[in-house]
């Protein structure tokens, strides 16, 4: 297991639920990421955070919004989401956004009913 | 734009035998990296084997090596002496060396090993 954490494993909710998704690294990396991850397509990147600042979201919906407060911990605030955004969703980091490498949480099983 | 590309949806290999799984990348850039990543069922993905593009020995880990043809843009993974443990999706990815942080994957292979 990588030093990247990420609860739930698993979460079901409805359309209209509000939930959020936690990671914690304690790698003393200055970069965090979510990536989301579908069948049979690439790893999505969704957001970057450079020391706690948001330096990146890919055109996103806003109905998943980002919150960094720290550099150990990120969170994925999901509301009002649709059937389609069932998936992985993965948080990783790095070093610096710079740094080639990316270590991996073990992601969150997403499932919109 | 960069792109990488995974032809190979499923690949099956005996145990102890060699697979070897095919990557290949669109770039215009000289100096980057290029990884393979293993992601096993319900586990996290892991950093199989990086490959700097300004270095022409091609990386090798343990039963773990890469064929990196820069100028066809190649970067096949070799998995020799195949184990049980190795059954997962493997993934490609590029990354342009500094000043960006845009990962390209492709869509993965999954590999299979059978006893």
């Amino acid at each position: 297991e990588t030093g990247v954490t990420q609860t739930p494993r698993h979460l079901v909710m409805g359309m209209t639920n509000k939930k959020s998704l936690k990671c914690e690294q304690h790698l003393g990396h200055n970069a965090m990421y979510w990536y989301k991850q579908s069948a049979k397509k690439p790893l999505e990147l969704m957001f970057v955070y450079s020391l706690e600042e948001r330096v990146e979201n890919n055109s996103v919906p806003s109905r998943f919004s980002p919150e960094c407060p720290n550099s150990s911990h990120l969170f994925l605030h999901l509301h009002t989401l649709q059937p389609e955004d069932s998936a992985l969703y993965l948080c990783a980091s790095s070093q610096e956004v710079t740094s080639g490498h990316r270590d991996f949480g073990p992601g969150t099983r997403l499932t919109v009913t | 734009a960069q792109t990488v590309t995974q032809s190979q949806p499923e690949m099956s290999v005996q145990e102890a035998e060699t697979v070897t799984l095919s990557c290949t990348y669109d770039t215009s850039e000289s100096d980057y990296y290029l990884f393979w990543y293993k992601q096993p069922p319900s586990r996290q993905m892991i950093l199989v084997i990086r490959q700097e593009a300004y270095k022409q020995q091609n990386a090798t880990e343990n039963r773990f090596s890469v064929n990196f043809q820069k100028a066809a843009k190649s970067f096949s993974l070799k998995i020799s002496d195949s184990q049980l443990g190795d059954a997962a999706m493997y993934f490609c990815a590029y990354v342009k060396r500094g000043g960006t942080y845009k990962y390209i994957f492709g869509t993965g292979t999954r590999l299979k090993v059978l006893a």
